[in-house]
């Protein structure tokens, strides 16, 4: 089983839809990361939290430690959306190190 | 503006010769980490460094090779034992100053390796 996991594995949404994907993890943490990969590759850092709620614009990133469990949510979604969502943990015992999880997939149509 | 430089986009590789990637930063940051990305798995650490002059290996290290003699430049070589070396190769940075707490990490747009 990996250290971290996300779910759904794909998704796909209408325009304008609420979108939520999850991120559950196995291992004491230090932070919580979200990521998003653009088709190209390049990987930029959304989110980087350790208890609570951020919000960025229309995206959201909740955490709650005790059930190891974090949450990205999109709202009104747009097609520019379409990526690759990461999430990532930084262990308490690795210091500056990542483990990731595999990705979501995400589509908006028009 | 700021940012992370990985050269080439694109990369080709006969059997049996070793490649070389680079990663370049004017972050001022003092971590770098070269990752591994294959398809329907989650990203994977081949080698980090904390400082110049210093670096370990990550969870997949056999078959690569680094160097960090300055503190902008981690070059990654993919050597001829490495196997299975087609895949997607990104380069992340770290600020990792003292009363900076957690940061997060500034990655580079990747290098896409193909064997020949």
């Amino acid at each position: 089983k990996n250290e971290v996991e996300q779910s759904p594995q794909n998704l796909t949404a209408q325009e304008g839809e609420f979108i939520t994907i999850n991120c559950s993890y196995s291992v004491g943490i230090s932070a919580l990361h979200w990521l998003q990969q653009h088709p190209g590759g390049g990987i930029v850092s959304l989110f980087m939290l350790s208890s609570g709620k951020k919000k960025h614009g229309r995206l959201i990133a909740t955490i709650n430690i005790q059930e190891k469990h974090s949450s990205l949510h999109i709202t009104a979604s747009h097609p520019r959306d379409s990526a690759v969502y990461i999430c990532a943990v930084s262990r308490e015992t690795s210091g500056s190190r990542l483990t990731f999880g595999e990705g979501t997939q995400l589509t908006v149509n028009p | 503006d700021g940012g992370i430089t990985q050269s080439p986009k694109y990369l080709f590789r006969k059997e049996g010769q070793n490649v070389t990637l680079s990663c370049e930063q004017n972050l001022n940051h003092d971590a770098m980490y070269w990752y591994r990305q294959d398809p329907g798995q989650g990203l994977r650490l081949i080698y980090y460094s904390q400082i110049v002059n210093d670096f370990q290996k990550g969870d997949i290290a056999e078959g690569y090779s680094v160097s960090r003699e300055k503190k902008e430049s981690f070059p990654l070589t993919v050597t001829s034992a490495q196997k299975n070396p087609t895949a997607f190769y990104l380069c992340a940075s770290k600020t990792s100053r003292r009363g900076q707490g957690n940061q997060p990490q500034h990655f580079g747009d990747g290098t896409r390796l193909s064997i020949l």
